[in-house]
């Protein structure tokens, strides 16, 4: 079975420009996930959906960064202008509904450098 | 927050076991000791979970105390390729925010 699908694998960009993040979850999850993780903070969690729906987004730095699910197969994380401090690595991430013991599955993750 | 401790390093000899422990002193009767590793430029695995109960996997196993307020993940014949972070989780089983602290780094050496 595919997992999380995550793309692009690495991006460099200069600052200032817009970068977009894409992610396909397992089919038939419906939780979807985004973290961020560098060596200062760890992994954090930026935002959660279920069935679409953003449930929680308080992890989210600041206005520049937006996350979208227009459908269940597909979810973007757009950061919009980028900044050198944005430099990590981005993973999604999905899970079935909740119940007891539930667990989440990373994809690969987005390295992105903004220089 | 984590509401969990684990030690920032281990070292494991090849062939042996390796035991990493988790402090979870505030556990609720509801919550999930949870298990992942994260090898190096990878996204985080799982690798086993827990409420009450000693679990065992094909992975690993997982070792809860009757307490609850600690518990062990045990990876029974190690190899190079077990060499990762290991993170320690407590959750509920409802809800998904997964907060991850910074881990045990496993090595293990030839």
């Amino acid at each position: 079975d595919a997992g999380v699908i995550q793309s692009p694998r690495h991006e460099v960009t200069e600052m200032g420009q817009e970068v977009t993040l894409r992610c396909k979850p397992i089919s038939g999850h419906d939780y979807l996930f985004w973290y961020r993780q560098t060596m200062m903070r760890g992994l954090e969690l930026l935002i959660y959906f279920n069935n679409n729906v953003p449930i929680d987004d308080s992890g989210m730095p600041e206005d520049r960064f937006s996350a979208k699910m227009p459908n269940a197969s597909f979810s973007t994380l757009k950061i919009q202008p980028s900044e050198p401090r944005d430099s990590a690595v981005y993973f999604c991430a999905s899970s079935p509904q909740t119940g007891a013991g539930n667990t989440i599955y990373f994809g690969e993750g987005s390295w992105l450098t903004v220089v | 927050d984590a509401k969990t401790t684990q030690p920032p390093s281990m070292d494991c000899a090849e062939g042996r076991a390796a035991n990493l422990p988790c402090n979870h002193s505030t556990i609720s009767g509801n919550e999930y000791v949870y298990w992942y590793r994260q090898i190096h430029s990878q996204g985080p695995q799982y690798i086993i979970h827990g409420l009450k109960n000693n679990e065992t996997n094909e992975m690993a196993s997982l070792i809860i105390t009757e307490d609850r307020k600690s518990s062990t993940l045990i990876l029974p014949h190690a190899t190079l390729r077990d060499t990762a972070v290991y993170y320690c989780i407590v959750k509920f089983n409802y809800g998904q925010n997964f907060v991850f602290g910074p881990g045990t780094r496993l090595s293990v050496l030839p």
